[in-house]
This record gives C-alpha cells, sequence and structure tokens, in this order.
C-alpha cells in the first residue's frame, strides 16, 4: 500500500478482554516496530520485526503482550487480559527497502482504551 | 543506559528566535540520524536525515551530527508558532532497528 494502515483506528474494550491490533506495513519493508505511547508521554518501544523474526521483544511490557508477523508483511500484537493501564495509542512503523532510503514511517496509531 | 536520550523539556521559545534540540546514542555502530516531529494527535513525520559527521541544512533546519561524540541535534531558525510540535530523535543501529527518543516538546511563543 502506500502507506503504512493500522486497524482499527480506535478500539474500546473491556478490562480482562483481549485485543487485536493489527498494522499493514509499506510494501517491500523488511523491518516493523511496534511503539506504544500513553497520553502526553514520549515513544515506548515494544518489538522491532526483520522479516517474519523478531530479534528484539525486550520493550514488551508483560507476558500478557505479543506480536507476530506473517509472511513478512502484516503484524498483529495481541494484548491479553488487557488492563486499564494499557489504554494508550499504539503506533507500528516500517522502515527499509532494500536500494530505498532507511527512514520509518508511520502509521495513524490504534487508540485503545481499557474500561 | 536508554539507546537514545532527550531532554523531555519543555522547550520554550520566543517567536522568532533559534530553537535548538539536542539528542545522543549509545550504540556506536549506528550508521544513520533522523529528526521525526510530532504535532498533539498525530503520528510522527519525518522532517530531517543525516548521514555524515557534520551540518545538513534544509530551509530553517539545521541538522548536526557529531559520531565521535554520539550526539545528534536539530536547530531551528527563526521559530514559529507552527513549530510547537514534539520534536523525536531517531537513530537507525546497523542491522536496521529503529529507536526513538522521548522526544523533546517545544512550544514557540508569539
Amino acid at each position: 500500500g502506500a502507506g503504512v494502515s493500522q486497524s482499527p483506528s480506535n478500539k474500546v474494550t473491556e478490562k480482562g478482554k483481549d485485543v487485536e491490533l493489527r498494522c499493514d506495513p509499506i510494501s517491500g519493508h523488511t523491518a516493523l516496530y511496534w511503539y506504544r505511547q500513553s497520553l502526553g508521554q514520549g515513544l515506548e518501544f515494544l518489538i522491532y520485526f526483520q522479516g517474519n523474526s523478531a530479534p528484539d521483544k525486550s520493550g514488551l511490557p508483560s507476558d500478557r503482550f505479543s506480536a507476530e508477523r506473517t509472511g513478512g508483511s502484516v503484524s498483529t500484537l495481541t494484548i491479553q487480559r488487557t488492563q486499564q493501564e494499557d489504554s494508550a495509542v499504539y503506533l507500528c512503523a516500517s522502515s527499509f527497502k532494500v536500494g530505498g532510503p532507511t527512514e520509518a514511517f508511520f502509521g495513524q496509531g490504534t487508540r485503545l482504551t481499557v474500561v | 543506559q536508554k539507546e537514545v536520550e532527550q531532554n523531555s523539556g519543555p522547550l520554550s521559545v520566543p517567536e522568532g528566535a533559534i530553537a535548538s534540540l539536542n539528542c545522543t546514542y549509545s550504540d556506536r555502530v549506528s550508521q544513520s540520524f533522523f529528526w521525526y516531529r510530532q504535532y498533539s494527535g498525530k503520528s510522527p513525520e519525518l522532517i530531517m536525515s543525516i548521514y555524515s559527521n557534520g551540518d545538513k541544512e534544509d530551509g530553517r533546519f539545521t541538522a548536526q551530527l557529531n559520531k565521535a561524540s554520539q550526539y545528534v541535534s536539530l536547530l531551528i531558525r527563526d521559530s514559529q508558532p507552527s513549530d510547537s510540535a514534539t520534536y523525536l530523535c531517531a537513530v537507525n543501529r546497523d542491522n536496521n532497528d529503529m529507536r526513538f527518543g522521548a522526544g523533546t516538546r517545544l512550544t514557540v511563543k508569539p
């Protein structure tokens, strides 16, 4: 696609429910990143994919968080048993196409609200 | 130590002044450096990239890189109220692993 696409754009869920957030990166981009941004705060690194593998999962805040990427393209971030402190904007970015620029491009984010 | 560190601010400058934003990084093998701007409620957008030591100018923006000191800065000349935003420093490590600083909030007062 032309840009990074995230869905849903907004999600309200009840505490304790599981949620899945989707990221569709720019076509051909090999690197994909998930960041979290709480209200008024900076970007918090969650996980980085290179192709389908995740060399660095160190940012995932707990074992309730997991992410996968299939076919070197779409990624899903899953949060199990959501808690109120999980409320934030979840941003996905992709970068690096062989022979192309290396900067990252962001999607519009998913605003997650846990009530 | 965080991979990318920035002063969170807020940094306040009067309209027309020079705003100076600073960033340090920990991974010496980092090759590419970027500045992003994030308006409130929006996603970050790229404004500058720099790959070599020295200065790179683009309009009112100048990025400066010093790899020996592991330091990147962004200067905004003739600051305008529309420049008020959070500025994020990003570092692309050797394996295309992009890391962001927490950002510096800039306010330009009319």
